[in-house]
C-alpha cells in the first residue's frame, strides 16, 4: 500500500536556525518523491522532486531508500519559509495519482 | 496567465443544494485531478481523468460527479450538499508519463 507519513504536524523554529521536515514512505516499487509547499491562502506548488536532485529556495531533500525517507532540509530558515509542507509520492510514469502526507506546518519566528 | 484556474474561489451554500466547481487548464496536459483538502489540511485525491476518461475514482460518495467535456476541463458537480463536504477542493493537471502536477488555487466550499 502507498503511504506517506509526516510525523510532525507542527514545527516551529527561529529565523536562521536549521530546519528538517521529516517524511517517510511506504511503496512496493520505486516511487517518485516530491515536496509541495502551500503558502498562506495560495495554491499548492511543487518545491522539489527527488529525481532532479536540485536545491530550491535553499531546500534540499535526499531520498534514502534504505530508510524509506525523504526528509526536507534547509540550513538557515527564513520567515518567508513559513508554510504548509506536503511530502508526496507517485508511481513512476503513467497518470499515477499523488499520495500526500498529512502535511507539516512550518512556522519560522523572527 | 494562469495555468490551472478554478471557479469559483469561494462558495457558500446551504445543505441540500447542488453546486458545481469548474476547472480549466491551459498547459496542454491530458490528465486532470480533483483533490479534497479537509479542515485538518489533509489532501486526498478524489478523481483523475486522462483524455476525458475516468481513470481514478477513489471512495467518494455518489453525490460527487466529475465531468470532463474535453481534456482541458474537469468540472465537479456535487448533489445534495452536506456539512461534511465543507473543504477546499483543488483541481490539478499533469501530462501523461510525467508525475509532476500543477494545482489550481482551490475552491473553498462552505456548507451551512
Amino acid at each position: 500500500a502507498q503511504r506517506v507519513t509526516q510525523p510532525e504536524k507542527l514545527l516551529s523554529v527561529f529565523k536562521g536556525a536549521p530546519v528538517e521536515l521529516k517524511c517517510n514512505y511506504s511503496y512496493s516499487g520505486s516511487p517518485e518523491l516530491f515536496w509541495y509547499v502551500q503558502y498562506s491562502r495560495q495554491r499548492l506548488q511543487l518545491l522539489l522532486r527527488h529525481i532532479s536532485r536540485e536545491s530550491i529556495k535553499g531546500f534540499t531533500a535526499d531520498l534514502n531508500k534504505g530508510e524509506t525517507s525523504f526528509h526536507l532540509k534547509k540550513p538557515f530558515a527564513q520567515e518567508e519559509d513559513s508554510a504548509m509542507y506536503y511530502c508526496a509520492l507517485s508511481g513512476v510514469g503513467g497518470s499515477e495519482k499523488l499520495v500526500f502526507g498529512k502535511g507539516t506546518k512550518l512556522t519560522v519566528n523572527p | 496567465d494562469t495555468a490551472v484556474s478554478q471557479t469559483p474561489k469561494y462558495l457558500v451554500t446551504q445543505m441540500g443544494n447542488d453546486k458545481s466547481i469548474k476547472c480549466e487548464q491551459n498547459l496542454g496536459h491530458d490528465t486532470m485531478y480533483w483533490y479534497k483538502q479537509d479542515s485538518k489540511k489533509f489532501l486526498k485525491i478524489m478523481f483523475s481523468y486522462n483524455n476525458k476518461e475516468l481513470i481514478i475514482n477513489e471512495t467518494v460518495p455518489n453525490r460527487f460527479s466529475p465531468k470532463s467535456p474535453d481534456k482541458a476541463h474537469l468540472n465537479l458537480h456535487i448533489n445534495s450538499l452536506e456539512l461534511g463536504d465543507s473543504a477546499v477542493y483543488f483541481c490539478a493537471s499533469s501530462q501523461f508519463g510525467v508525475t509532476e502536477a500543477f494545482f489550481g488555487q482551490g475552491t473553498r466550499l462552505t456548507v451551512v
